[in-house]
C-alpha cells in the first residue's frame, strides 16, 4: 500500500495570507489527524477527522480549520497567517480507533 | 486535555548501554500508550505501544512498562546502537483516537 502523502512539501507565505495543505491517507484509513511540529514544542494536536466529521480538536485558534472528503483525503486551512505559524505540519492516518498512526512526510510552512 | 511530561529532554549514552525515558500523563481514563521515534528529517514512526490491561511489553531490545496507578509509562532500550539516535515521543491517549505527544527526548548514542 502507498503511504500517507502530503502536498505541497514546502511552502513560503507572507503574513496575512492564507494557506491550504493537503493530505492523502493510506487506502482504507478513515481517520486523519493533523499535528503542528515546532522545535521545543513537540507535536501539537490540531484536529482529527473520521468519515468526513471532525471528531476531536486541539487548542488552536479558529484560524486553523480542516475538512475531510468522502475519499478520506483531508485538507487543512490556515487563514491570516502569523509568523508563529511557521512549522512542520504533519498529518497521520489510521483505520480508526486506538491504533498506530501512520505519518506523512509533512509540509514545511514558512511565514515571512 | 491530557498534560504530558517527558523526561529527560536529552539523553546521551555509550553504545551498548541502556536508555530509559519516562512519560507522565494526567488523564486517568487513558488506555493506550505508544512511543514514537523520529529520526532527523524523517516522519515519526511507532516503535512500541501498550494498552492499559498489561504492565509490560517487549520487542527485542525495546520495552515499555506502564504504571497506571502512578500515571506514568517508560521506554527502555537495551544494548543501544548508533541507529537508535533519534527523538523519542510518548503519546498517551487523551480521548477517542486523540493522542497527546510529549515534547520529546533527544537520544544520542555515542559509538
Amino acid at each position: 500500500k502507498a503511504g500517507v502523502t502530503q502536498t505541497p512539501r514546502y511552502l513560503i507565505k507572507t503574513r496575512g495570507q492564507q494557506v491550504t495543505l493537503s493530505c492523502s491517507p493510506i487506502s482504507g484509513h478513515r481517520s486523519v489527524s493533523w499535528y503542528q511540529q515546532t522545535p521545543g514544542q513537540g507535536l501539537q494536536f490540531l484536529f482529527e477527522y473520521f468519515s468526513e466529521t471532525q471528531r476531536n480538536k486541539g487548542n488552536f485558534p479558529g484560524r486553523f480549520s480542516g475538512r475531510q472528503f468522502s475519499n478520506s483525503r483531508s485538507e487543512m486551512n490556515v487563514s491570516t497567517l502569523e509568523l508563529g505559524d511557521s512549522a512542520l505540519y504533519l498529518c497521520a492516518s489510521n483505520p480508526g480507533g486506538l491504533n498506530e498512526q501512520f505519518f506523512g512526510p509533512g509540509t514545511r510552512l514558512t511565514v515571512l | 486535555g491530557e498534560n504530558v511530561e517527558q523526561h529527560p529532554s536529552t539523553l546521551s549514552v555509550q553504545e551498548g548501554d541502556s536508555a530509559v525515558i519516562k512519560c507522565t500523563y494526567s488523564d486517568s481514563a487513558s488506555n493506550y500508550f505508544p512511543w514514537y521515534k523520529q529520526e532527523l528529517g524523517k516522519r515519526p514512526q511507532l516503535i512500541i505501544d501498550i494498552r492499559s490491561n498489561v504492565g509490560e511489553k517487549k520487542d527485542q531490545r525495546i520495552a515499555v512498562t506502564l504504571n497506571k496507578t502512578a500515571k506514568h509509562f517508560s521506554l527502555h532500550i537495551t544494548e543501544t546502537q548508533p541507529e537508535d539516535s533519534a527523538v523519542y515521543f510518548c503519546a498517551p491517549e487523551g480521548g477517542a483516537n486523540n493522542l497527546f505527544f510529549g515534547t520529546g527526548t533527544r537520544l544520542t548514542v555515542i559509538p
